[in-house]
């Protein structure tokens, strides 16, 4: 089935500092997401982001989308402790229902 | 502003064993999904429901069965716990297919020993 695929795996920043984090996909895609999810916890949306979109903010996030490269990135600025994080992209699934995660990364902001 | 409730969080299963997972909602969300979360694997759809009374399978059915009796509720259930089945189970709910993000709910961890 079709699925985001995270890039890096693991990052680790020190506060202050910027965090970008990439997302690959292989089909096409009406609408592609991202979550937080904080250890032990469930997730948490962030910005969905069409697919006539290039970008979009909220906060101190901001999200990008290169349809013609089938790729995402999200930029986290400014970082905080509190940002450390697994983040995901999701994607269109096959179903037309529901979206595919990929496997998420992994971000440590150290104070 | 409960969102989406899961219960229980944490349950340890003997092979064979059956359980029930429920997942509520108070948004009145159409959509409701169950995902289980593995190491290094993101997210997997097992099945899902686009409304009562409806059910389909998704990703990773074998070994579940679901059922939406009602709009607000969503039920999982492991008619035989393999150890395979270990996994921390996810419910979701959506207004509607594609255009809006998810409601998680905090997740069960089930083991089955």
């Amino acid at each position: 089935s079709q699925q985001g695929e995270e890039d890096p795996q693991a990052l680790s920043i020190q506060e202050g500092e910027n965090a970008t984090m990439n997302c690959s996909y292989k089909t096409s895609i009406n609408n592609l997401q991202w979550y937080r999810q904080n250890s032990g916890r469930g997730l948490v949306h962030l910005i969905l982001i069409r697919s006539n979109e290039r970008e979009k903010h909220s906060g101190r996030l901001r999200v990008t989308l290169d349809t013609s490269k089938k790729s995402s990135s999200l930029l986290i600025t400014a970082s905080r402790a509190a940002d450390t994080a697994s983040y995901f992209c999701a994607t269109d699934g096959d179903y037309g229902q529901n979206f595919v995660f990929g496997p998420g990364t992994r971000l440590s902001v150290l104070p | 502003n409960a969102g989406v409730t899961q219960t229980p969080k944490f349950r340890v299963l003997k092979t064979g064993q059956s359980m029930t997972l429920l997942c509520a909602q108070d948004m009145n969300h159409e959509y409701m999904y169950w995902y289980r979360q593995d190491p290094g694997m993101g997210l997997r759809l097992i099945h899902y429901s686009v409304g009562e009374g409806t059910t389909a399978k998704g990703e990773v059915p074998d070994g579940y069965n679901v059922s939406r009796l009602k709009k607000q509720n969503f039920l999982l259930g492991l008619e035989s716990a393999a150890p395979s089945q270990t996994s921390v189970y996810f419910c979701a709910s959506s207004p509607a297919a594609g255009m809006y993000g998810y409601t998680f709910g905090s997740g069960t961890r089930l083991t089955v020993v």
